[in-house]
């Protein structure tokens, strides 16, 4: 089945940073989602993209499905954007396969 | 904005005891999800459900587990006899047609 590997798996920044995290998937995917899980556990939905780039505030997320991978930028990082980060890639099915995450502390 | 709803969000249980995790998704939604995360790693998928059938499920789900969409708006996860390793996050999940998935906030489930 479809491999979805993210990385870097840590990241510690300093609140202000910038920073790239990236998702590659092995396979073909129909579609791309990220997502934030929150200190409370919460997955909050942070974009759709199957290819292409879009923006919300200081995230953006860009997708090459051609290239099978896509990228989640965070840009003035402040310290509630800290918690894991994850994708998860659409197969052709109904099943949906998530990265192991990153797990990002922004501090103070 | 419309919410996915479960109930309860913790749940302690004995091992061998029969659970049931209860959601609300989405009202308009077609396809329905559990997903479950074992503290510290990844989230991983359960079952997915559409048109009052299961439509996939991974080989976590085998026979101790089922799901029912008994109403116009319930979707549960049974758990027949719970073992220690059923500890976890269980998330139920929805989505229209192509649109994102919608996650709630989860069932902390401890198995004792």
């Amino acid at each position: 089945g479809i491999q979805v590997e993210q990385s870097p798996p840590d990241l510690i920044l300093q609140e202000g940073a910038n920073s790239t995290l990236r998702c590659n998937f092995s396979d073909s995917v129909n579609n791309l989602q990220w997502f934030h899980q929150n200190p409370w556990g919460q997955l909050i939905n942070l974009f759709y993209i199957p290819s292409g780039t879009k923006q919300n505030g200081r995230l953006s997320a860009t997708t090459v499905a051609t290239e099978r991978y896509s990228l989640l930028y965070i840009s003035s990082s402040q310290t509630t954007d800290s918690g894991v980060y994850f994708c998860a890639a659409y197969t052709g099915g109904f099943k949906t396969i998530f990265g192991a995450g990153t797990r990002l502390f922004v501090k103070a | 904005e419309p919410e996915v709803t479960q109930t309860p969000s913790h749940q302690v249980t004995q091992m061998g005891q029969e659970v049931i995790l209860r959601c609300v998704p989405i009202s308009n939604h077609l396809y329905f999800y559990w997903y479950r995360q074992i503290l510290g790693q990844k989230v991983e998928f359960l079952v997915s459900f559409y048109n009052n059938e299961i439509s996939e499920k991974s080989e976590i789900f085998d026979d101790q587990f089922s799901v029912e969409r008994p109403d116009g708006s319930n979707f549960t996860l049974k758990i027949r006899s719970t073992k220690l390793e059923d500890s976890a996050m269980y998330f139920c999940a929805s989505r229209g047609g192509d649109s994102p998935l919608h996650f709630g906030n989860g069932t902390r489930l401890t198995v004792t």
